[in-house]
């Protein structure tokens, strides 16, 4: 079965500042799709941002991007300019058909 | 708008008492699934559909069951409460193809006194 990793339980960064949540994940297949998930306290869990595993370019919405090295099988979650708001629970998660798998998630917690 | 709704948004309810939580979603998506998270924590597939009258039991054993005679409508059920039950449950959908992400409810906070 494939499973996700996320090693960080728990993460703490300096508004504005830069933080990297780390993620890895098993798996024997080529084709697939990862995500990250953002659960702010008490509100609803959102898409963050995607990667399809065949694109060797890593994604990017925003101040979000993301370090997809595929045959490490890694796929961390830069943030830039981080922003009070971003404090939550990140999660990422694998998709492949009908299979998709979360991390155990990492706590964000922002400074002013 | 697009959305997936779970009612209702907090419940208090005590021992041995029979209990839905609703689940419905306008996307038109076939695939809906129920988790468990205790706040904070990691989610724990308990269940999951991939269409009308289809439903089977996820990575973690639950006493719940669930039903699918509506693609828009995905009730969990526990015909008898346990304060072991206290947790989150969390609804979501997806769309048939696997490029897409799951879509989350609000989520319903249980309390089993």
């Amino acid at each position: 079965a494939q499973t996700v990793t996320q090693s960080q339980p728990e993460m703490s960064v300096q508004e504005a500042e830069t933080v990297t949540l780390s993620c890895t994940y098993d798996t024997s297949e080529s084709d697939y799709y990862l995500f990250w998930y953002k659960q702010p306290p008490s509100r609803q869990m959102i898409l963050v941002i995607r990667q399809e595993a065949y694109k060797q370019q890593n994604a990017t919405e925003n101040r979000f991007s993301v370090n997809f090295q595929k045959a490490a099988k890694s796929f961390s979650l830069k943030i830039s300019d981080s922003q009070l708001g971003d404090a939550a629970m990140y999660f990422c998660a694998y998709r492949r058909l009908n299979d998709m798998r979360f991390g155990a998630g990492t706590r964000l917690t922002v400074k002013p | 708008e697009a959305d997936i709704y779970q009612t209702p948004r907090y419940l208090v309810i005590g021992t041995g008492k029979k209990i839905t939580l609703e689940c419905s979603q306008t996307m038109g998506h076939d695939k809906m699934y129920w988790y468990q998270q205790d706040p904070g924590m990691e989610l724990h597939l308990i269940h999951y559909s991939y269409g009308v009258n289809s439903t089977e039991k996820g990575d973690l054993s639950s006493e719940s069951t669930v039903s699918r005679i509506r693609t828009e409508h995905f009730p969990l059920t526990l015909e008898s409460a346990r304060p072991s039950h206290t947790s989150q449950y969390l609804c979501a959908s997806t769309s048939r193809g696997e490029a897409y992400e799951q879509y989350f409810g609000p989520g319903t906070r249980l309390t089993v006194t």
